[in-house]
């Protein structure tokens, strides 16, 4: 199954707090589970990303976290500010060079 | 940088006519790549290319073509717009073999009257 179901489909944080976004895929065969922002009026661009035989990926405030036997990802922004709104997409590869996309979560950081 | 450059920002087009999407890279990427992206839907594939005259479909490929004469330009083509078309476009490309980190353009936003 050529899928990737995100939660939530948007979030509200306030400044310093913990952003938590969720992604699960039945595919066993995806290899490279990659996450993107978007902010307004621009395309996404490449976040983060995870290979699956890493549990953990840590760059900066924002960190994945991969568990391969509930085939599930996620993506935490520590100490949310607010230049961190925007939306975001996690996604996996298949074949040699596609990738499918979640749903997308708007997260919106209070100040 | 690379840079992926979309030709328009906004286009509105009427229901029936032939549209061309333009996409144009310049750092010499092998794979190109064009999704729309609806809300709630995420992004979905509608063709990617891995070289000059090459293309193969992805998940949503019904009502579209693609063209890619020239290694730095992929088209995107609706043959007969349709409302249902109306979307934000997006178009990608990625290095090869190193085909991980997609750079996307800004997008088109298509409407269809």
């Amino acid at each position: 199954q050529q899928q990737v179901k995100q939660s939530p489909q948007s979030l509200i944080v306030q400044k310093g707090g913990i952003s938590i976004i969720n992604c699960a895929y039945e595919n066993t065969a995806f290899d490279y589970f990659p996450w993107y922002q978007q902010f307004p009026g621009k395309g996404p661009a490449l976040l983060i990303a995870i290979r699956p035989d890493v549990s953990e990926k840590k760059e900066g405030r924002f960190t994945i976290s991969f568990n391969k036997s509930a085939k599930q990802f996620s993506l935490h922004i520590m100490d949310s500010q607010p230049g961190d709104s925007a939306t975001y997409f996690c996604a996996a590869k298949y074949g040699a060079q596609k990738l499918v996309f979640g749903q997308g979560t708007r997260l919106t950081i209070n100040p | 940088d690379v840079k992926v450059t979309q030709s328009s920002r906004y286009l509105v087009k009427r229901t029936g006519e032939k549209v061309f999407l333009e996409c144009v890279q310049d750092m010499d990427h092998e794979n190109m790549f064009w999704y729309r992206q609806d809300p709630g839907l995420g992004l979905r594939l509608i063709y990617f290319s891995y070289d000059v005259k090459m293309k193969e479909k992805g998940d949503i490929p019904e009502g579209y073509s693609v063209s890619r004469e020239k290694k730095e330009r992929f088209s995107l083509i609706l043959e007969s717009a349709s409302t249902n078309q109306t979307s934000m476009y997006l178009c990608a490309s990625s290095l090869y073999p190193d085909n991980y980190g997609y750079t996307f353009g800004s997008g088109t936003r298509l409407t269809v009257v």
